[in-house]
């Protein structure tokens, strides 16, 4: 059983880009939820996807954006690229809307580096 | 507004001593708590959650301890290993609130 993908590993880019970044969540795994963790400090929530709609957002700018797609993948978009944004994004999957109480697992992780 | 604190960046311990972890908080009621575990490179992965009417949980060599009128949690890893050196982080939620992290306190067991 595949845990949570995501592509690509690494990736360098230069201000004012605009990234994508993928996830497959795990098996069974209906819920999508997208991090942001920058060097020394904890994973922070950027949004939550379910059903295809965004459920919960946290306090990051629109130049973040996203989907879910009907197998419950998803896509992390990120527009004009600053400095700031280089950190680890990190992709979690859950089964259901029931807040955080059922286990997330978390992918490996795409590092953006932001030149 | 919603906090999380982990006191410690970094705790040295020898192996097979108990490693004991803080975590405290503010503004989280009801108050929901989930510790990872992180290693270099890697996305966390969920070891417990213990919810506030909970006071103490244990697996294996982990326990978890919450009290409410401290507003703190205490993870213990007993007989450490040098196998449970990583970053242990600490996550709160509320009803449907979005999950926050501490910022981690990086455990070092040493041989």
């Amino acid at each position: 059983d595949a845990g949570v993908t995501q592509s690509p590993t690494h990736l360098i880019k230069t201000r004012g880009q605009q990234v994508t970044l993928r996830c497959s969540p795990k098996s069974g795994h209906d819920t999508v939820s997208w991090y942001q963790q920058a060097l020394g400090q904890g994973p922070q929530f950027i949004f939550q996807y379910y059903e295809e709609e965004e459920r919960q957002r946290g306090n990051f700018p629109d130049r973040f954006s996203g989907h879910q797609f009907p197998n419950y993948s998803s896509e992390l978009n990120v527009n004009a690229l600053l400095l700031g944004d280089s950190a680890l994004y990190l992709c979690a999957s859950s089964l259901g809307v029931a807040g955080y109480y059922n286990e997330q697992f978390f992918g490996p992780g795409t590092r953006l580096t932001v030149l | 507004s919603q906090k999380i604190e982990q006191n410690s960046e970094a705790l040295n311990i020898q192996e097979g001593k108990t490693a004991t972890l803080t975590c405290n908080y503010t503004n989280y009621s009801p108050a929901y708590l989930q510790w990872y575990r992180q290693d270099p490179g890697r996305g966390p992965v969920f070891l417990l959650l213990i919810r506030e009417n909970e006071k103490e949980k244990r697996k294996e060599r982990l326990k978890v301890t919450f009290d409410t009128t401290l507003k703190q949690s205490l993870f213990h890893i007993t007989a450490s290993q040098p196998a449970d050196s990583a970053t242990y982080l600490c996550a709160l939620f509320s009803g449907n609130t979005p999950l926050v992290f501490g910022k981690g306190t990086r455990l070092s067991v040493i041989a």
